[in-house]
C-alpha cells in the first residue's frame, strides 16, 4: 500500500532550527510537496522536489532521496509564526496526491 | 487515520460538458467539506466551504454559478464544473473536517481534469 510517515507533533524554541522528515513508499513518484497550514486556512506551497538534493527558498529548505524514500523540511531562524501544521505529499505515477497526516510544530519564546 | 476519497482521478472532456467530481469521507462524518484548486507548484486555492445540508460559501472570485457544490449528506460532498472550458483544466482536491475549526483536515487524493 501507500503511505506517507511524518511525526505528529514537534516542539521547538523561537530563533532555533527545526528538520521535519518525511518517509514514503508509494507506487511511482512524481515528486513531492510541503505544505504550511495555519487552523482554519487554506494549506500555502512552500516547497517541490522532484530530483535528488537539498532546495533553499529563504529560511525554509527542502531535501529529497528518492533511493530511500525520505524528504525533510529544515525551518530556520524560527519565529512564533512558525507555529502551524506542516503537510508532506507525494504524487504517485497516477499523478495522485497521497498525503502525510501533517506535523504539528509549537513554537515556544 | 480518516480517509477521504475523491472521483475521478482524472478526467478529460470536451469544451462545454459538464464534469462532476466526488468527495467522499470514508470513516468519519464530515460536517465541513473543503474545495481547491491548485495550479503547477503554486499554493491550493480554497474556491468553496460547503457544510452539510446548506449552501456553499465562495471565496471570491470563484463563479458559484460555474462550480455547483452540493453536501448532502455528512459523507458526501460533491463539485460540477459546469460548461467546462479549456481554462478550467486543474487539478481540484477536496477536503474534509469532522467538527470544529481547530480539527485536522484529511485530504482526498486529487482529480486532474482537462478540458479540451
Amino acid at each position: 500500500g501507500q503511505n506517507i510517515d511524518q511525526p505528529t507533533e514537534m516542539t521547538a524554541t523561537e530563533g532555533a532550527i527545526v528538520q521535519i522528515n518525511c518517509t514514503y513508499q508509494t507506487s511511482g513518484f512524481n515528486g513531492l510537496f510541503w505544505y504550511q497550514q495555519h487552523a482554519g486556512e487554506a494549506p500555502t506551497f512552500l516547497s517541490y522536489n522532484v530530483l535528488d538534493g537539498l532546495e533553499e527558498k529563504g529560511r525554509f529548505s527542502s531535501f529529497l532521496s528518492r533511493s530511500k524514500g525520505y524528504s525533510y523540511l529544515l525551518l530556520k531562524e524560527l519565529q512564533m509564526k512558525d507555529s502551524a501544521s506542516y503537510l508532506c505529499a507525494v504524487m504517485d505515477s497516477n499523478y495522485q496526491l497521497i498525503w502525510g497526516a501533517g506535523t504539528k510544530l509549537i513554537i515556544k519564546p | 487515520g480518516a480517509v477521504v476519497s475523491q472521483h475521478p482521478s482524472r478526467v478529460i472532456c470536451k469544451s462545454g460538458t459538464s464534469v462532476k467530481i466526488e468527495c467522499r469521507s470514508l470513516d468519519f462524518q464530515a460536517t465541513t467539506m473543503f474545495w481547491y484548486r491548485q495550479f503547477p507548484k503554486k499554493s491550493l486555492m480554497l474556491m468553496a466551504t460547503s457544510n452539510e445540508g446548506s449552501k456553499a460559501t465562495y471565496e471570491q472570485g470563484v463563479e458559484k454559478d460555474k462550480f455547483l457544490i452540493n453536501h448532502a449528506s455528512l459523507t458526501l460532498s460533491t463539485l460540477t464544473v459546469t460548461s467546462a472550458h479549456p481554462e478550467d483544466s486543474s487539478f481540484y482536491i477536496c477536503s474534509a473536517r469532522m467538527g470544529t475549526a481547530d480539527e485536522k483536515l484529511f485530504f482526498g487524493s486529487g482529480t486532474q481534469l482537462s478540458v479540451l
